[in-house]
């Protein structure tokens, strides 16, 4: 079953702008991760945020979380044409018994185009 | 750190034939994921492994599809018979423990078409 849900399902921008995508979820997390994925390849990590984080940054990203509205953000700041790509989020949620069975459910992802 | 590694990473077959994947997770990592995502989708986890184990399979179509772990490390994903709708690419993950807060690492998935 589908956790997390991307928004816009499609953004397009010019090379230096900056690309926010949204992503909501239905159950308390662990933590919540984004992947990117380039067309023909794997999901590349790219950041984790706990759940008891609100944001975190790495290079030039930024992650919110939110998790009284089950919600986060990606943002990516100076855009550059290399970053068209596929980007998902992901929850990571740990079962209540054993606490070690955790695994990513992930949403249906946000198609990225950064026009040169 | 070696990554993922998956093979093969592309395959064409008929419907009702049969087709294996390959995985050898991160040195250490002791769980071990496959994850089918069809084109346009986001991954859908097919069976988890920790260690030689599997703790959730709940997701994977027992009819035709099974996967092993016998020695804890390497894996296969065995499609027998295939469908038209088995295309997809099928991703294989590993993570060091089992508890989250350890990313996933994600192998280059192998690429299956079935006609």
């Amino acid at each position: 079953s589908q956790q997390g849900e991307e928004d816009p399902q499609a953004l397009s921008i010019q090379e230096g702008e900056n690309a926010t995508m949204n992503c909501s979820y239905k159950t308390s997390i662990n933590n919540l991760q984004w992947y990117r994925q380039n067309s023909g390849r794997g999901l590349v990590h790219l950041i984790l945020i706990r759940s008891n984080e609100r944001e975190k940054h790495s290079g030039r990203l930024r992650v919110t979380l939110d998790t009284s509205k089950k919600s986060s953000s990606l943002l990516i700041t100076a855009s550059r044409a290399a970053d068209t790509a596929s980007y998902f989020c992901a929850t990571d949620i740990d079962t209540i018994y054993t606490g070690a069975n955790s695994k990513l459910t992930f949403g249906k992802g946000i198609t990225l185009s950064v026009r040169p | 750190e070696a990554g993922v590694a998956q093979s093969p990473r592309y395959k064409i077959i008929e419907k009702r034939q049969s087709v294996a994947f390959w995985c050898n997770p991160i040195s250490g990592h002791a769980t071990l994921y496959w994850y089918q995502q069809i084109l346009g989708q986001g991954p859908k986890l097919l069976i988890q492994f920790q260690n030689n184990g599997v703790v959730d399979d709940s997701q994977l179509p027992k009819d035709r599809f099974s996967a092993e772990r016998l020695k804890g490390v390497d894996s296969t994903l065995k499609i027998q018979p295939a469908k038209l709708e088995d295309s997809a690419v099928y991703l294989c993950a590993s993570r060091e423990g089992g508890n989250s807060g350890n990313t996933i690492y994600f192998g280059e998935g192998s690429w299956l078409t079935v006609v």
